[in-house]
């Protein structure tokens, strides 16, 4: 079966511009997770949708948001951008809403000029 | 501060030889998962373990989970480059749904 695709895979902005990064899920798993990993900090957890609804968020800026649809799809935005947000975006699915595992997709690696 | 700390940060070897990588926390957690991630790929789940003192066999891998269930340890036998990845461990905390990550441990073997 597919598995998480995430789009676009790279992208370049400078300071001040927003961005919206696209995840579609494994077919059928309606929990999604996004975390932003750095070389310096790792994986930081952003935020969790499951049924279109944010079960849980992280400490990131409220520049930082998202959103998921009816087909369990999901979006997330930065706006104002840093210098300090180039990182590697990961979406990850599970099925349920419990502590099963993540699956990942490849990263939106984002740079910011 | 991270909720899990891994160590060491680097690790480098040489093909054949043995390692072990370290998860380790204050705090208790539910279970614990190990995952690999490649370059330019996303972290893959390589076990999960659940039951304190719990040790799990993946062909060359080994996973134990500590009886308190405060840390974890990965240890591969004769490493081979396909070994070659960087190494996280995750895991809810007792009474929690959200999975934290350790920075994450990079493995070289080199050939």
């Amino acid at each position: 079966k597919a598995g998480v695709t995430q789009t676009p895979r790279y992208l370049i902005k400078t300071r001040g511009q927003q961005v919206t990064l696209s995840c579609s899920p494994i077919s059928g798993h309606r929990s999604v997770s996004w975390y932003q990993q750095t070389p310096g900090q790792g994986l930081q957890f952003l935020f969790e949708y499951f049924s279109e609804t944010q079960r849980n968020k992280g400490n990131f800026p409220g520049r930082f948001s998202g959103r998921q649809f009816s087909n369990s799809r999901s979006e997330m935005n930065v706006s104002t951008l840093e210098l300090g947000d180039s990182a590697l975006y990961l979406c990850a699915s599970r099925r349920g809403s419990d502590t099963g595992e993540l699956f990942f997709g490849e990263g939106s690696r984002l740079t910011v000029l | 501060t991270q909720l899990l700390e891994q160590s060491p940060q680097f690790l480098s070897i040489q093909e054949g030889e043995n390692l072990t990588v370290y998860c380790n926390s204050s705090s208790v957690f539910s279970s614990l998962q190990w995952y690999r991630q490649e370059p330019g790929e996303g972290p893959v789940l390589l076990v999960t373990v659940v039951t304190g003192g719990e040790v799990k066999k993946l062909k060359r891998l080994t996973f134990q989970f500590g009886d308190a269930r405060k840390d974890s340890s990965l240890h591969i036998t004769a490493a081979q480059p396909g070994d070659t990845g960087l190494y996280l461990c995750a895991g809810p905390p007792f009474n929690d749904y959200k999975l934290s990550f350790g920075a994450g441990t990079t493995v070289t073997v080199r050939a």
